[in-house]
């Protein structure tokens, strides 16, 4: 059974504390993505790697960077947190092979910064 | 650009009621289209996909056609359950890594 696991499912921080948001897949998938989630705002792209050490901005990128060391694994860091940035991460993963092949989404982290 | 419309709901339906949730969207090339579900405090998971023009997607009794002539991808079940509660995403993919997602539609469905 293909899985993308997120390391915690609710966060709480304070405002300007460093966090990272930690995403593991088991398909062997080259792209990898992160995602957040807002009412009324669907899902926007913040990042996302299609190989190792290799990342790409997607549409709201200010105030987060990503870390992909292991094709495994891609972490979402917010270098200093604030109150925006309270909302649900979702992690995604798929593979390059074909345009058809679907992507692969983790359970989300709720994080709320206080 | 690309882009995805869809009805943003809230819907709400009686259980056994039929459901249409209407999905649009513009696209250069040849796109390939999908349904994604998300259940209550879960992430989102693939429901259907059709990737070529008059395919027809189907699962758990929903279907979707890709219809080129119209650009849209409707999605239907003609007999909704309680479990059927959920937000539905549609989505398309031109490349081989990013997916544009539609603003997602609410349904509720009552017993």
């Amino acid at each position: 059974d293909v899985k993308v696991t997120q390391s915690s499912r609710y966060l709480v921080k304070r405002t300007g504390e460093k966090v990272f948001l930690e995403c593991v897949q088991d398909m062997d998938h080259e792209n990898m993505f992160w995602y957040r989630q807002d009412p009324g705002l669907g899902l926007r792209l913040i990042y996302f790697s299609y190989d190792v050490k290799m990342k790409e901005k997607g549409d709201i990128p200010e105030g987060y960077s990503v870390s992909r060391e292991k094709k495994e694994r891609f972490s979402l860091i917010l270098e200093s947190a604030s109150t925006n940035q309270t909302s649900m991460y979702l992690c995604a993963s798929s593979s390059f092979r074909a345009v058809g092949d679907e992507q692969y989404f983790g359970p989300g982290t709720r994080l709320t910064v206080t | 650009g690309n882009s995805v419309t869809q009805m943003e709901g809230p819907v709400t339906l009686s259980e056994e009621a039929f459901l249409t949730i209407n999905c649009t969207y513009t696209a250069t090339g040849y796109p390939s289209l999908f349904w994604y579900v998300q259940y209550p405090g879960e992430g989102l998971q693939l429901l259907l996909k059709a990737t070529k023009a008059d395919d027809k997607g189907s699962n758990k009794g929903f279907e979707a056609t890709y219809r080129k002539e119209t650009t849209s991808f409707h999605l239907e079940k003609g007999s909704v359950q309680v479990s059927d509660s959920a937000v539905y995403f549609c989505a398309l993919k031109t490349s081989y890594d990013k997916v544009i997602f539609g603003p997602g539609t609410s349904l509720s469905v009552i017993p």
